[in-house]
């Protein structure tokens, strides 16, 4: 079983409508994240969690919001789903590591392909 | 601010020849710099990463990076490239940047690998 499970790995819905992606994990991290992937911008940000009761906006928040629901399950809203949030979204989790911040790995699971019509 | 350039967006190379893909990184402080691999319908797994210890960096599969400062660059080589390693790859730089510690990731390189 996969480390980090998204739910659902695809998913196609129309403009205004509310959508939900899940993340849960088994690795024990205290650390999770919701990136989006565009074709030829790479990864970005939108939200991340340090912890149960800290979350943090991405540089793309504009548009959707989480919620850690546990230390092992965090999920990414769009409230009202438009065609420029097509792409595929990811999780991920780290650890708390020693030393220097950000130096740690991150964990991902295999993405959830979200089309908006 | 930090900023990472991937300066190919594809690489296609035949098996068995050397692969090089190309990073370059803009950081005011003192970086992380890592590389992820994305295979089809695959989240990324990082593949080697550098956090100021040996400049030559050795990760999974036969890949190696060097941290190069002065050139502002982090490229990823293999000697000799395998079918298997088809995939795109992922430059990421993790630094002080204002208002706290920030991984930038770069737009990847697609390598291609011919029979």
């Amino acid at each position: 079983d996969a480390d980090v499970t998204q739910t659902p790995r695809n998913r196609i819905t129309k403009t205004g409508k509310r959508i939900m992606l899940e993340c849960s994990q088994t690795k024990g991290h205290d650390r999770m994240y919701w990136y989006r992937q565009d074709p030829g911008l790479g990864l970005r940000l939108i939200y991340y969690s340090f912890d149960v009761k800290d979350i943090n906006k991405g540089e793309i928040s504009d548009g959707y919001s989480v919620s850690r629901q546990a230390q092992a399950k965090f999920s990414l809203s769009l409230e009202s789903a438009i065609p420029n949030q097509t792409a595929l979204y990811f999780c991920a989790t780290s650890a708390i590591t020693s030393g220097r911040p950000n130096t740690g790995e991150l964990f991902f699971g295999e993405g959830s392909r979200l089309t908006v019509l | 601010a930090q900023s990472v350039t991937q300066l190919d967006s594809h690489v296609s190379v035949s098996e068995g020849t050397p692969v090089l893909l190309r990073c370059n990184y803009s950081s005011s402080y003192s970086p992380s710099l890592f590389w992820y691999v994305q295979h089809p319908n695959k989240g990324l797994q990082l593949l080697l990463k550098y956090t100021s210890a040996a400049t030559l960096v050795k990760g999974i599969n036969g890949f190696e990076a060097e941290f190069k400062k002065s050139e502002t660059s982090f490229h990823l080589t293999k000697p000799s490239a395998h079918m298997s390693d088809a995939a795109e790859y992922f430059c990421v730089v993790s630094d002080l940047d204002t208002g706290g510690f920030k991984t930038i990731f770069g737009a990847g390189t697609r390598l291609f690998v011919k029979a």
